[in-house]
């Protein structure tokens, strides 16, 4: 089982430009969430979703797109890319009752 | 709305001395709390979770913290610590929406 992977590990952009964040998971977990991470800050959540087909926005939804159409994928989409929005990115899964967040790897991305 | 405190951004302590991590939370609705840690370059991983119950919760590594409902507080203790617990700590709240502190940066010397 590769659990949750998310692709690329790495990406600069520059201003203006979008991109799609892939996080993907083979637990069959129904939950699953964005969060970015900055220096001092930890972890804001940026969008979730309950299961296929419902999103909710988090902590920080704006210039972030999401959309959940299957168990296993949680895109996140980057309309326009902005320097504030150089982080890291984390996907997280989560099984109903479990209570357990589990954590891909991160997208360590760079806007110019 | 749900919020999580964590007063230490940063706390060094000598190996095989204790420690303790605080941790102070707002919430609205029940109260799931959890601890999670991020060793340098990686993801992370839970240490140990409150849902109800026994307020002390006992976690991987030698870990504990103990949920105090009238000072809305869960603090996460080590009886001794060892060089290999030198990492990035987070207190989070929540159920299915689950919002993280900011961290506290645990250094471990020799």
């Amino acid at each position: 089982n590769a659990g949750v992977t998310q692709t690329p590990k790495f990406q600069v952009l520059k201003t203006g430009q979008s991109m799609t964040l892939q996080c993907a998971q083979d637990m069959n977990h129904e939950y699953m969430s964005w969060y970015r991470q900055d220096p001092g800050m930890g972890l804001r959540l940026i969008h979730y979703s309950v299961g296929a087909g419902i999103t909710d926005q988090g902590e920080v939804p704006n210039g972030y797109n999401v959309s959940r159409s299957t168990t296993e994928d949680f895109p996140l989409r980057l309309l326009s890319a902005a320097p504030s929005q150089t982080s890291v990115y984390f996907c997280a899964t989560q099984r109903v009752g479990a209570y357990e967040q589990y954590f891909g790897p991160g997208t360590r991305l760079t806007v110019t | 709305a749900q919020s999580v405190t964590q007063l230490d951004s940063q706390v060094p302590v000598f190996e095989e001395a204790p420690v303790e991590l605080r941790c102070n939370y707002s919430s609205s609705v029940s109260v799931y709390l959890f601890w999670y840690v991020q060793y340098p370059n990686q993801g992370l991983q839970l240490l140990l979770k409150y849902l109800s119950g026994s307020t002390l919760v006992k976690g991987i590594n030698g870990f504990e913290a103990e949920f105090n409902k009238s000072q809305t507080s869960f603090h996460l203790r080590k009886p001794s610590v060892h060089i290999s617990d030198t990492a990035e700590y987070f207190c989070a709240v929540g159920r299915d929406k689950v919002i993280f502190g900011p961290g506290t940066s645990l250094s471990v010397i020799p």
